[in-house]
């Protein structure tokens, strides 16, 4: 059982705007704003997206954006098109024992 | 340009270690902490520690603390993840996986290796 919560599916059509929930505690994700997100297509390594809740590292497209409320981060990826399909992991530093927790990831697909 | 070229696959034995190495290049190797994550097949993500290359300070994942061990050699650029008395439940892709932060730690994933899949037989 993963320490952050993610939807296990989450779909849409082309050109549409889909976002993922990533639920933690007040001990990771409501506790600062440390969060990222990773794009993992089929066979590749982990991809970063979305650093410090909203930023985007060069080179990642502005389709992509982060968000928080509370105990929720939030990713968006608007204009959704066939190449965004893979699965995406927020992640979150967190006060505990352990540094870092990922959530259980979510698998996108284009209808 | 950064790469991180990771160890070939490896096959072990229920009760084995695994030794899996990481060498880096591409940037100045002491400036950069180095994650290890991994991920069972169809599971998500898990991340198991990190070492600051520079002084070779390590922190583990607490469910790991007993089992695993990362060290690096600073002349080659390498870090290393040792994970000791295997189970098939450590079946799994492990990552290392680069620090974005320069001379700090942020715990974002930047650059990563291409994966080493350690097979765990009984």
């Amino acid at each position: 059982q993963s320490a952050l919560t993610q939807p296990a599916s989450v779909s849409g059509s082309p050109g549409q705007s889909i976002t993922i929930s990533c639920t933690g505690t007040s001990s990771d994700i409501g506790g600062h704003d440390f969060v990222s997100w990773y794009q993992q297509l089929p066979g590749t390594a982990p991809r970063l997206m979305i650093y410090d809740v909203t930023n985007r590292p060069s080179g990642v497209s502005t389709r992509f954006s982060g968000s928080k409320s509370g105990n929720t981060a939030s990713l968006t990826i608007s204009g959704l098109q066939t190449g965004d399909e893979a699965d995406y992991y927020c992640s979150s530093f967190t006060a505990g024992s352990t540094p870092l927790v990922f959530g259980g990831g979510t698998k996108v697909t284009v209808l | 340009q950064v790469q991180l070229v990771q160890s070939g696959a490896e096959v072990k034995k229920a009760g084995a270690s695994v030794k899996v190495s990481c060498k880096a290049s591409g940037y100045r190797f002491s400036s950069h902490y180095m994650h290890w994550v991994r991920q069972a097949p169809g599971q998500g993500l898990e991340w198991l520690g990190r070492i600051n290359p520079s002084g070779g300070v390590t922190t583990y994942a607490q469910k790991f603390q007993d089992r695993v061990t990362l060290t690096r050699d600073t002349s080659t650029g390498t870090v290393y993840m040792e994970l000791r008395s295997l189970r098939s439940q450590d079946t799994a892709a492990y990552y290392c996986a680069r620090d974005r932060g320069q001379w700090e730690l942020s715990y974002y994933f930047d650059f990563w290796g291409q994966g080493t899949l350690v097979s765990v037989s009984s």
